[in-house]
């Protein structure tokens, strides 16, 4: 069964340090999500992007984030200088179609120090 | 900004008995209703869901009943197993342009199926 994989499972920083976590999303998918789970907390929608640019973004995804699908398969999240409070886990997911199910890969752990 | 609330935080069955986890939800704009199940160190796997337009959705051992006029969706699991035992989390979907659509998660409920 076609899985969302994500990279690397845990990425410890430092404060300040630009990181970027990947996503593979399922092959024939058109539709790519960004969202994270502080710890204890809900799960947040970060971003939406679909035919190359973002559909639409929350409040919590400021200038310091992006995103990109550099190639056909890849789809990352990039922050450029990381605070304390972006501690979290980070989860791709995406869906063949705008509505409907969204398929979610395992967690990206960050941990910012 | 609660939108999507899941008033349980745990919930205990045993086996063999029916689970029910319940969510509520303020936004009219929700056009579509999933349940995802977590466990521990991964991510949200889909479970099952049901577009406004309809009352009743069953898959297998898993229903989801929508009450719009409450704003009340459930999720029954019939008959509950211990390898159900995790974290259920009801999402809400709206548009938010371009054909896309972002997920509004509650707290989730921590189901605990006693053998």
């Amino acid at each position: 069964e076609p899985e969302v994989t994500q990279t690397p499972s845990h990425q410890v920083t430092q404060m300040g340090q630009e990181v970027i976590l990947r996503c593979v999303p399922i092959s024939n998918h058109l539709y790519f999500y960004w969202y994270r789970q502080i710890l204890g907390q809900k799960v947040e929608f970060l971003v939406s992007f679909y035919n190359n640019e973002i559909s639409e973004k929350s409040e919590i995804f400021d200038d310091q984030f992006s995103v990109e699908r550099p190639d056909g398969s890849n789809f990352t999240l990039k922050i450029r200088s990381t605070k304390l409070e972006d501690s979290a886990m980070y989860f791709c997911a995406s869906s063949e179609q705008g509505a409907g199910e969204q398929y979610f890969g395992p967690g990206t752990r960050l941990t910012v120090t | 900004d609660q939108q999507v609330k899941q008033n349980s935080p745990s919930l205990s069955v045993q086996e063999g008995r029916i689970s029910i986890l319940n969510c509520d939800y303020t936004n009219s704009m929700f056009d579509y209703f999933l349940w995802y199940k977590k466990y521990p160190a991964e991510g949200p796997t889909f479970l099952i869901s049901i577009s406004s337009i309809k009352d009743k959705n069953e898959d297998g051992r898993f229903t989801v009943f929508l009450n719009k006029s409450a704003k009340h969706l459930s999720l029954h699991i019939v008959p509950s197993q211990p390898g159900d035992s995790a974290v259920y989390f009801c999402a809400a979907s709206v548009s938010v342009g371009a054909g896309s659509y972002q997920l509004t998660f509650g707290k989730g409920t921590k189901l605990s199926v006693i053998p």
